[in-house]
């Protein structure tokens, strides 16, 4: 077990539906990440939050909305998705800042279809 | 621009070794993970690299030679579990991870 959990695991939905993924770790880590996991491409940084403040965004749609109320918990709120959106989304988290070489561990994902 | 080599798909046999290459262009260099992701899993650390050489755990190896922007992931004694998609990262100048596209090993009986 890597300590990160996400819900849901599996998740369809409508261009119009709003959904969230939320994302904990058990840890004790500061930072946490969502990133995008297409098939046979590299992993697409979204966010990053260190000590609950946002600090970086990857020019991600407004479509795509984080959310950190604390340093255990993440959250992606969804909104008017493309079909293009479709993918898995992983959940990180990295002991200390994120401009360090910490390593970081994940969760096992949210598969997110988008009809 | 920042990239990335890994190749898409290795098939080795169970018992045999497999060496897995990573070559990268980065801005600057803090870093290389390797990183082991079953289907419908999460990604899990194998291993970290920052000064060349190589390094063992168990039956895994990790080398990297920063001279040439190269690494490689070694595998020995293959086991069926060993199937998955193997994930190169390297941390740049500013901290950021750049990934690789992920090389699939099919691992045969």
């Amino acid at each position: 077990e890597t300590g990160v959990t996400q819900t849901p695991r599996h998740l369809v939905m409508g261009m119009t539906n709003k959904k969230s993924l939320k994302c904990e770790q058990h840890l004790g880590h500061n930072a946490m990440y969502w990133y995008k996991q297409s098939a046979k491409k590299p992993l697409e940084l979204m966010f990053v939050y260190s000590l609950e403040e946002r600090v970086e965004n990857n020019s991600v749609p407004s479509r795509f909305s984080p959310e950190c109320p604390n340093s255990s918990h993440l959250f992606l709120h969804l909104h008017t998705l493309q079909p293009e959106d479709s993918a898995l989304y992983l959940c990180a988290s990295s002991q200390g800042g994120s401009g360090g070489v910490e390593t970081q561990y994940f969760g096992p994902g949210t598969r997110l279809l988008v009809l | 621009g920042q990239n990335i080599d890994q190749p898409t798909e290795m098939t080795a046999t169970e018992g045999a070794i497999v060496q897995i290459n990573c070559t990268y262009q980065t801005s600057g260099f803090n870093g290389l993970f390797w990183y082991q992701q079953h289907a419908g899993e999460a990604p899990t650390f194998l291993s970290y690299n920052v000064l060349d050489g190589l390094e063992e755990k168990g039956r895994f190896s990790s080398f990297l030679s920063r001279s040439k922007g190269y690494s490689y992931l070694l595998l020995k004694e293959l086991q069926m579990k060993d199937s998955a998609s193997y994930l190169c990262a390297v941390k740049d100048s500013n901290y950021q991870l750049i990934w690789g596209a992920g090389t699939k090993l099919i691992i045969k009986p």
